[in-house]
């Protein structure tokens, strides 16, 4: 069965640290894979995006993620973290048929210290 | 930038009531909608693929009865939770994908609405 795994529920960061959000998904083939940012009274935002090709992909906001064949991961990074990024981070997969149906996983909160 | 709505942003309703909740994509055309229900500290969960002009297909689980998806426009779809139970609280959250501009495999979030059953 398909699923996405966000093995960290919270992670606490001080403004100005690197980050690292994990995600990995159970999947028949190579999924479509996106990572997502929700805030409160506001839709969820893409912040990137992995179809294919080059399996590190740069994103919005300074966020990039790799794709990891070997290790079905597909994790968020950030080199250094600003007060602005406290939000709930999702991560989904995208099945690669005509439904365009996604999967999210739990999400992660990320809260950032001053 | 691709804009989707929703209304209300919170609702109250009373056991037993119906709730109407609308989805608009402000500057495109949807073909294709999705309405997810996110429980707090949870993931989206899918509830149903709405299509223009066609029956939503459900996911498996979702009552068709109690939600109903109607898509009568490239820009409307409307998610009515009948006869609401306080089970149905909840952060609904509608989704539109526009072919044209994000390509097939992108949706364009609505900010959610909020239900409470009393």
């Amino acid at each position: 069965a398909q699923s996405v795994t966000q093995p960290d529920i919270h992670i606490t960061v001080s403004e100005g640290a690197s980050l690292e959000l994990r995600c990995n998904y159970s999947y028949g083939a190579t999924p479509y894979l996106f990572w997502y940012v929700q805030s409160p009274g506001q839709g969820l935002q893409l912040l990137l995006k992995y179809f294919s090709g080059d399996t590190l992909v740069q994103g919005i906001k300074g966020f990039e993620a790799e794709f990891k064949r070997s290790q079905s991961s597909f994790n968020l990074r950030k080199p250094s973290v600003h007060w602005s990024d406290a939000a709930e981070y999702f991560c989904a997969v995208g099945a690669r048929d005509s439904s365009y149906k996604l999967i999210f996983g739990s999400g992660t909160r990320l809260l950032v210290r001053p | 930038g691709a804009v989707v709505s929703q209304h209300p942003s919170r609702v109250i309703c009373k056991s037993g009531t119906s709730v109407k909740i609308e989805c608009r994509s402000l500057d495109f055309q949807a073909t294709t909608m999705f309405w997810y229900r996110q429980f707090p500290k949870q993931s989206l969960m899918l509830m149903a693929t709405s299509n223009e002009g066609s029956k939503a297909t459900y996911e498996q689980g979702v009552e068709k009865d109690k939600f109903l998806i109607n898509h009568a426009s490239l820009t409307l779809s409307t998610l009515t939770v009948t006869s609401a139970h306080p089970e149905d609280s909840s952060f609904y959250i509608c989704s539109a994908r526009d072919f044209a501009r994000g390509g097939p495999e992108t949706q364009y979030f609505g900010p959610g609405t909020r239900l409470l059953v009393l």
